[in-house]
């Protein structure tokens, strides 16, 4: 079947360092990806989006990079920060979201 | 902003009871979904509702059904709750579709419900 799905389960990164959360999808046709965080007790928040004629998409402090020919998605945090240890969410926005597992960050001061 | 408000932060219950969690939205969305949240499972959509009195059957239907009597109120229910229903539950909407994306995606603070 298709799926959205998260490479890594937990990662742990230093203050200050940069981090990159990865994310594989199924769906060769999906042309929308979103990348939500989710804080300790809180919904998911909407952080950064790409469609699919893009390859690349800078927010503030965050960049998400479509690879289409390994189906490969991911989201790089520059200088990373304690305020960013969350839960992260990749999404493939099809009309219904399918969302991955998620990937746990957490920032070591 | 869209504002999504899930009545309740924290709910316990005991196997057997009916149990209704609330979500309403603030702007005038048509569509509107529950999902419940589990460790390494994700967000996995139970239903979902495009307009006033309609409802469709997302992945994991059993066991719930929902209730959308006015447009910013989507409720959903567990007949007769039982331990495996313990989860998180999350509560969306999203104001219509360009193309085939949903824009304008929005979550609730998500609902924590532990079955006793």
């Amino acid at each position: 079947g298709e799926s959205v799905g998260l490479h890594l389960p937990t990662l742990s990164v230093q203050e200050g360092d940069n981090s990159i959360i990865n994310c594989a999808y199924s769906n060769s046709a999906s042309d929308y990806f979103i990348w939500y965080k989710q804080e300790s007790g809180k919904g998911p928040q909407f952080i950064i989006d790409i469609r699919s004629n893009m390859d690349k998409r800078q927010g503030q402090r965050v960049t998400v990079l479509l690879n289409k020919t390994v189906k490969h998605l991911s989201l790089q945090i520059a200088a990373t920060q304690p305020g960013d240890s969350a839960v992260y969410f990749c999404a493939e926005n099809r009309g219904d979201m399918r969302f991955g597992a998620g990937t746990r960050l957490t920032v070591k001061p | 902003d869209v504002k999504v408000t899930q009545s309740s932060r924290y709910l316990v219950k005991r196997t057997g009871e009916k149990v209704f969690l609330e979500c309403v939205q603030d702007m005038d969305h048509e569509n509107m979904f529950w999902y419940r949240q589990d460790p390494g499972l994700g967000l996995r959509l139970i239903y979902f509702s495009y307009d006033v009195k309609m409802k469709e059957k997302g992945d994991i239907p059993e066991g719930y059904s929902v209730s959308r009597e006015k447009k910013e109120r989507f409720s959903l229910i567990l007949e007769s709750a039982s331990t495996n229903q313990t989860s998180m539950y999350l509560c969306a909407t999203h104001f219509g579709y360009s193309g085939n994306r949903a824009r304008g995606y929005t979550f609730g603070s998500g609902t924590r419900l532990t079955v006793v």
